[in-house]
This record gives C-alpha cells, sequence and structure tokens, in this order.
C-alpha cells in the first residue's frame, strides 16, 4: 500500500463548477499537508499549508484535514479555465520526509 | 514569493556521458535542498535530501554513484547524472526549505525542472 493515494484523475469540469480533489493516507505520523499546484512541464508552487486537523481558507481554496480518517480534500470555488494543472496533495511527519500523491490532473472547460 | 532556479530546463545528451543540473535559491539561504524525479503522469519521487556541507541522504533504491549530489553553498546544490542511459531520461526538479515563521517545518519552493533526455 501507497503512503499516500491520489486519484490520477483526469477530473474534467465546466467552468464555474466546485472541485473537490482528495488524498488519502496511511502513515498516522503526518501532521503537515500541503496542495501543489503543477503546470505542464513546470515545477510545483505551493496552494496551501495546514498543520494537523482543520479547515483553512484562501480565496476560492480551501483545504481540509481529517486526522481521524487519514483523509485531505482541496475544495476549489468557481473554478475558472486558469485552474486547469495537475494538483499534488503532499505530508510529512518533518520537513525532510515528505511524500507526494500521484497528482489529480484537472481540466476546467470554458 | 522565494524563487528557485534550476538549470539547464532542458538537455539532450548521448548515452555514457555525464549531465549536471544546478538548482540555485535565488533570494533566501537553503539549509536544505531535495532532488526529485517525475516520469511522465507521475508524481514526484524524492531522490535525495541534500543539507549544506554534509553528504546527502539518499533515498531507498537511489543510486548514490549514479546521481551525484554537492550542495556546496547555502544557495546552490548540483546534481549530476553520471554515465547517463536512456532510462535516465526523465524530469528532475529541485526544491528548497525556507522555514515558515513559527513553525519547524519548511515551505518548499520548486525549480522549475529540468528535462533530460538521453539518446
Amino acid at each position: 500500500q501507497k503512503e499516500v493515494e491520489q486519484d490520477p484523475g483526469p477530473l474534467s469540469v465546466p467552468e464555474g463548477a466546485i472541485v473537490s480533489l482528495n488524498c488519502t493516507y496511511s502513515n498516522s505520523a503526518f501532521q503537515y499537508f500541503m496542495w501543489y499546484r503543477q503546470y505542464s512541464r513546470k515545477g510545483p508552487e505551493l496552494l496551501m499549508y495546514t498543520y494537523s486537523s482543520g479547515n483553512k481558507e484562501d480565496g476560492r481554496f480551501t483545504a481540509q484535514v481529517d486526522k481521524s480518517s487519514k483523509y485531505i480534500s482541496l475544495f476549489i470555488r468557481d473554478s475558472q479555465p486558469s485552474d486547469s494543472a495537475t494538483y499534488l496533495c503532499a505530508m510529512s511527519a518533518s520537513n525532510n520526509d515528505m511524500r507526494f500523491g500521484a497528482g489529480t490532473r484537472l481540466t476546467v472547460k470554458p | 514569493g522565494a524563487v528557485v532556479s534550476q538549470h539547464p530546463s532542458w538537455v539532450i545528451c548521448k548515452s555514457g556521458t555525464s549531465v549536471k543540473i544546478e538548482c540555485r535559491s535565488l533570494d533566501f539561504q537553503a539549509t536544505t535542498m531535495f532532488w526529485y524525479r517525475q516520469f511522465p503522469k507521475q508524481s514526484l519521487m524524492l531522490m535525495a535530501t541534500s543539507n549544506e556541507g554534509s553528504k546527502a541522504t539518499y533515498e531507498q533504491g537511489v543510486e548514490k554513484d549514479k546521481f551525484l549530489i554537492n550542495h556546496a553553498s547555502l544557495t546552490l546544490s548540483t546534481l549530476t547524472v553520471t554515465s547517463a542511459h536512456p532510462e535516465d531520461s526523465s524530469f528532475y526538479i529541485c526544491s528548497a526549505s525556507s522555514l515558515l515563521a513559527g513553525t519547524n517545518t519548511g515551505e518548499l519552493f520548486f525549480g522549475e525542472g529540468s528535462r533530460l533526455t538521453v539518446l
């Protein structure tokens, strides 16, 4: 079993839709949870960072962490074509052991 | 935000040659840098963790004699793929860690990646 599981998609939604991206994990020691966005042929960029459980909101993006279920989510409201990218979840117990999900490829159609 | 520069962005080489990729943190000092490889439609796979002034820590299955990492300063780490073969063709990405205020963990800033094609 992989430490971090993420559905690779692809996921295609119409513009304006609410997007839900999810990851599950098996290592209960993970306490730092991140979502990265990666455009084609580019390096990932940090979108959201959450420590331990709870919700965090930043503009159209909301990150949720449920440590009891070992489940994290990223919601994108009012999705835009510019949101089309691959979204990677990442998590770590400390800074030096970050593990990434496979990435979900999202396409937002105009 | 912090900037990490990676060079070259793409390189084509003949089998058996060595290729060096540079990763620089442009506006902050990075005590730790990470190297990943990414195959098409797959996630990042951590290859090694590089700390300034010490030997890199390699992940299981990564050949340290094949992938030489040097972290000579707080702003520069290099990855050298020695005697490259076609199976080494991949997208190599570095990241540098900058401590988040009030935490003991760092935000990672990624380079743009280097696409290596070995003929």
